[in-house]
């Protein structure tokens, strides 16, 4: 397997602009999650999937922000509109149930100008 | 609301010594806790994980201890060695309530190992 694979690598975008990042977790894995990284918060949890279906999106900071899984390969984050502090790497992961080690992908780098 | 603290931004240490890096959470029902690597422009890479019905996990020169009774978890790197420079996440998951199948991530500690 390729792993958990993310799209685009980078994405520069206007304020106000719709942005679509993308996944494609690991065959079989039953959890997919949507996490983003900064400076001032590290890690922070957005939204996880348990076999397609959002389990907790309490982590989504604005209703700017929304996800979508509608397959088991394949989940979308989308931003509409963008805002300059929505500037963030994103990364998706998915394990294959719960205790287990979860994988990366490789995050998307955002920039809203 | 952290549920998950690395209080410690960065720890620098020498080659060949102890890296000690420290986690603390305040969910009780979080029994399932791991140690992510991660360099810069890449995703974190899993490093080890303990149970919570373990108290220590060992992999090569990697151990991991965990103190239910004090909420806390620790990062044992001996012998520390260059290669390991990097941000360590902890994180932490709940098996069962609402949250089960959850994983939440400290903001990491920068380790920089010195020759």
């Amino acid at each position: 397997d390729a792993g958990v694979i993310q799209s685009p690598r980078h994405e520069v975008t206007e304020m106000g602009q719709e942005v679509t990042l993308r996944c494609k977790p690991i065959s079989g894995h039953d959890y997919l999650f949507w996490y983003r990284q900064t400076m001032m918060r590290g890690l922070e949890l957005l939204i996880y999937f348990n076999n397609n279906v959002p389990i907790d999106d309490s982590g989504m900071p604005e209703d700017r922000f929304s996800a979508k899984m509608p397959n088991a390969s394949f989940s979308t984050l989308k931003i509409q509109p963008s805002e300059p502090r929505d500037s963030a790497v994103y990364f998706c992961a998915s394990r294959p149930r719960q205790n287990t080690e979860a994988f990366f992908g490789q995050g998307t780098r955002l920039t809203v100008v | 609301d952290q549920q998950v603290k690395q209080n410690s931004p960065s720890l620098s240490v020498q080659e060949g010594r102890i890296s000690i890096l420290n986690c603390d959470y305040t969910n009780s029902m979080f029994d399932y806790f791991l140690w992510y690597k991660k360099y810069p422009a890449e995703g974190p890479t899993f490093l080890i994980s303990i149970s919570s019905i373990k108290d220590k996990n060992e992999d090569g020169r990697f151990t991991v201890f965990l103190n239910k009774s004090a909420k806390h978890l620790s990062l044992h790197i001996v012998p520390s060695q260059p290669g390991d420079s990097a941000v360590y996440f902890c994180a932490a998951s709940a098996g069962w309530g609402g949250s089960q199948g959850n994983l939440i991530f400290g903001k990491g500690t920068k380790l920089s190992v010195k020759p």
